[in-house]
């Protein structure tokens, strides 16, 4: 079965800790997303990549890093910059070609101890 | 850039009542709307979405909705619930930016379906 997989389910981060969310698809998609989900305020872009090696900013960069080694890998390193964490963090990818179809994995909720 | 709005944050409605959730996203030249829900705990699935042709676009689960130029909408619509359909519901605006395609979402309408 083609999909998004995102590991851990819920994850917990202590003050000061670096935390790492996992994304992987099947779907031999070029284009991949990150994006947090907060109540009331829908979905907000993190980072997005369009290709191996090549990564950029979304609306609210600040706090979090990313990665993009293989094409089918793009995790999200949740920094001890960011102060408020506490979300549901949402990855998707797409093809690149046109205005393509967003497929999104099951998620993984970040809280804070 | 683009903009969605989503005019009601939540809506109840009883089974088998008609619903209608409202969309207004800002004017642009060319766009291409999407509908996406999302169950509890979830991630998102895509319900339709517009990118040109007919302004009356069928998706799954039975859910339709209308593309309005003029009114710069795209409200969902489906004819008779059922208590599956409770979840939140997302329209979203395509949007370039720096050369690649970017979703932008509304704030989200929560569905409740009542027995």
């Amino acid at each position: 079965d083609g999909g998004i997989t995102q590991s851990p389910k819920y994850l917990f981060r202590k003050e000061g800790q670096n935390v790492t969310l996992s994304c992987e698809q099947n779907l031999n998609h070029d284009a991949m997303y990150w994006y947090r989900q907060d109540p009331g305020q829908g979905l907000r872009l993190i980072y997005y990549s369009q290709i191996v090696n090549d990564f950029q900013k979304g609306d609210i960069a600040e706090g979090y890093s990313v990665s993009r080694e293989k094409k089918e890998s793009f995790p999200l390193t949740v920094t001890s910059a960011q102060k408020n964490p506490t979300a549901f963090y949402l990855c998707a990818s797409s093809q690149l070609a046109g205005v393509e179809t967003q497929y999104f994995g099951p998620g993984t909720r970040l809280l804070v101890l | 850039a683009q903009s969605v709005t989503q005019l009601d944050s939540q809506v109840p409605v009883f089974e088998e009542a008609p619903v209608e959730l409202r969309c207004n996203y800002s004017s642009s030249v060319s766009v291409y709307l999407f509908w996406y829900v999302q169950y509890p705990n979830q991630g998102l699935q895509l319900l339709l979405k517009y990118l040109s042709g007919s302004t009356l676009v069928k998706g799954i689960n039975g859910f339709e909705a209308e593309f309005n130029k003029s009114q710069t909408s795209f409200h969902l619509r489906k004819p008779s619930v059922h208590i599956s359909d409770t979840a939140e519901y997302f329209c979203a605006v395509s949007d370039m930016y720096g050369g690649a395609q970017k979703l932008v979402f509304g704030q989200g309408t929560r569905l409740t379906i009542n027995p």
